[in-house]
């Protein structure tokens, strides 16, 4: 367990729809991070968050966004889903975005859009 | 772009052999690197790293073995078990502030 809490673990949604994935960082940890991991593909990262600001963007589409909030969970949002956007989503934390602290990944939440 | 990479995206062995896992980075910039493994349905989960002012780091039957001139990386794991089956990634991070940038992963399969 690497302390990292995900959810939902799994939804299924249909296109169009809005969702909301859930993250709980480690206790101490004060930075986030969200990726995608598609079928048969490597972990993309799409945006990073620490202490409540926006820290880093990688490949989010618009229609995505995501926060940290004042108790440094964050949520990532993802809107006008398309059957491209089934992935596996994980949040993943450190200490801060220092190279050398070590980032631990959640268990991932599996996203179906169809 | 410049992205991390893997040579192989599938490696087999057997039972007690030793694995080598290599990956290809292009950013000379880069001063940290990280080896993942992920498990079927579940979160990387980190094995082991190194900065690039070291050649060679030791964990537990794990080597990973630095080489900058050539720009590449590797992963050794030692006396391989069925439980090492897994996806392996390695990953960089270039710089404080920005994130991991992954390859995508070679499947080591362990048969007994």
């Amino acid at each position: 367990d690497s302390g990292v809490t995900q959810t939902p673990k799994h939804l299924i949604t249909a296109t169009g729809q809005r969702v909301t994935l859930r993250c709980s960082p480690r206790s101490g940890d004060l930075s986030v991070y969200w990726y995608q991991q598609s079928l048969d593909q490597g972990l993309q990262f799409l945006i990073q968050y620490y202490n409540g600001e926006e820290r880093a963007k990688g490949n989010i589409l618009e229609r995505f966004s995501a926060q940290q909030f004042p108790d440094l969970h964050s949520e990532l949002n993802l809107s006008s889903l398309e059957l491209g956007d089934s992935a596996l989503y994980f949040c993943a934390s450190s200490v801060d975005p220092s190279p050398g602290n070590t980032i631990y990944f959640g268990e991932g939440s599996w996203l179906t859009v169809v | 772009g410049e992205s991390v990479g893997l040579h192989l995206p599938t490696l087999s062995v057997q039972e007690g052999d030793n694995s080598i896992i290599n990956c290809a980075y292009s950013n000379s910039a880069s001063d940290y690197f990280i080896w993942y493994k992920q498990e079927s349905g579940k979160g990387p989960q980190f094995i082991i790293d190194i900065r690039s002012n070291m050649d060679k780091r030791q964990g537990q039957r794990v080597t990973v073995l630095l080489n900058k001139t050539v720009k590449h990386l590797s992963l050794q794991i030692a006396a391989t078990q069925p439980g090492d089956s897994a996806v392996y990634f390695c990953a960089e991070n270039r710089e404080a502030g920005t994130a991991l940038i992954f390859g995508k992963g070679t499947t080591l399969s362990v048969s007994s």
